[in-house]
C-alpha cells in the first residue's frame, strides 16, 4: 500500500531563513504527489502537485518541490520565510487504481521574527 | 464559484443526538469526500463517494452513514453522538483522472464538540 512519511511534526525557523519541509512515499512512482497548506481555522488548500511534466514544481506564495525518483522524495522549499507562511503544510500522493489519496500526518510550521 | 461549501461551520451536541454535516460543490466534480481531523492524527477519511450512487468505507466509518444526494451534495450523519466524534470535519471534491484522483479541493470545516 502506498503511505507517504512526514520527518518532523514540527519545523521551527527564523523569518527570512529558507524552509525545508520533507515528504517521502513508498516505492511506486504514484502519478501524482500534492503539498497542501493548512491555514489556522481553514480548510486544505493546494501549495503545489507534481504530473511527471517536470521534477521541479513552482507553487504559490514562493514555495517549489523537487521530484526526486531515487530517493522516492518531493521536499517542499521556500528560499525565505515570511510570517504568513506560518501554517500546517500536508504532503499526499494519489495512486493508479484507487480514488483515495494517501495524506502524511502534516508538519506544522512555526516562523519566529 | 463557491467552490465547497460546508454547514454548519460549528455544532455542540449532547451524547446520543444526532445530526447531519451537509457537503455541497459547484465543480462538477465526481468524487467527494469526508475527513474528521484530530490534534496529532492528520486527516482520517470516513467515507468516500467515487462517483454519484456510490459510497464506500474509509479509514474510520464507525458511528457515521453518508448519503450521495446528487452528483453535488454529500452528507455525513452522526446517528448517536458520541464524545469521541468531536472532532473537525471536511468535506472534498475532486475530479478522477484515469484509475487515480486529482487535486482535492476542501470546504472550510465543521467543528462539532460532543459534550
Amino acid at each position: 500500500a502506498q503511505s507517504v512519511t512526514q520527518l518532523g511534526s514540527h519545523v521551527s525557523v527564523s523569518e527570512g531563513a529558507l524552509v525545508l519541509l520533507r515528504c517521502n512515499y513508498s516505492s511506486s512512482v504514484p502519478p501524482y504527489l500534492f503539498w497542501y497548506v493548512q491555514y489556522p481555522n481553514q480548510g486544505l488548500q493546494l501549495l503545489l502537485k507534481y504530473t511527471s511534466a517536470a521534477t521541479l514544481v513552482k507553487g504559490i506564495n514562493g514555495f517549489e518541490a523537487e521530484f526526486k525518483k531515487s530517493e522516492t522524495s518531493f521536499h517542499l522549499t521556500k528560499p525565505s520565510a515570511h510570517m504568513s507562511d506560518a501554517a500546517e503544510y500536508f504532503c499526499a500522493v494519489s495512486k493508479g487504481g484507487s480514488y483515495i489519496p494517501t495524506f502524511g500526518r502534516g508538519t506544522s510550521l512555526i516562523v519566529h521574527p | 464559484n463557491a467552490g465547497v461549501t460546508q454547514t454548519p461551520k460549528f455544532q455542540v451536541l449532547k451524547t446520543g443526538q444526532s445530526m447531519t454535516l451537509q457537503c455541497a460543490q459547484d465543480m462538477n466534480h465526481n468524487s467527494m469526500y469526508w475527513y474528521r481531523q484530530d490534534p496529532g492524527m492528520g486527516l482520517r477519511l470516513i467515507y468516500y463517494s467515487a462517483s454519484e450512487g456510490t459510497t464506500d468505507k474509509g479509514e474510520v466509518p464507525n458511528g457515521y452513514n453518508v448519503s450521495r444526494l446528487n452528483k453535488r451534495e454529500f452528507s455525513l450523519r452522526l446517528e448517536s453522538a458520541a464524545p469521541s466524534q468531536t472532532s473537525v470535519y471536511f468535506c472534498a471534491s475532486s475530479v478522477k483522472r484515469g484509475t487515480s484522483t486529482d487535486t482535492q479541493y476542501f470546504g472550510p470545516g465543521t467543528r462539532l464538540t460532543v459534550l
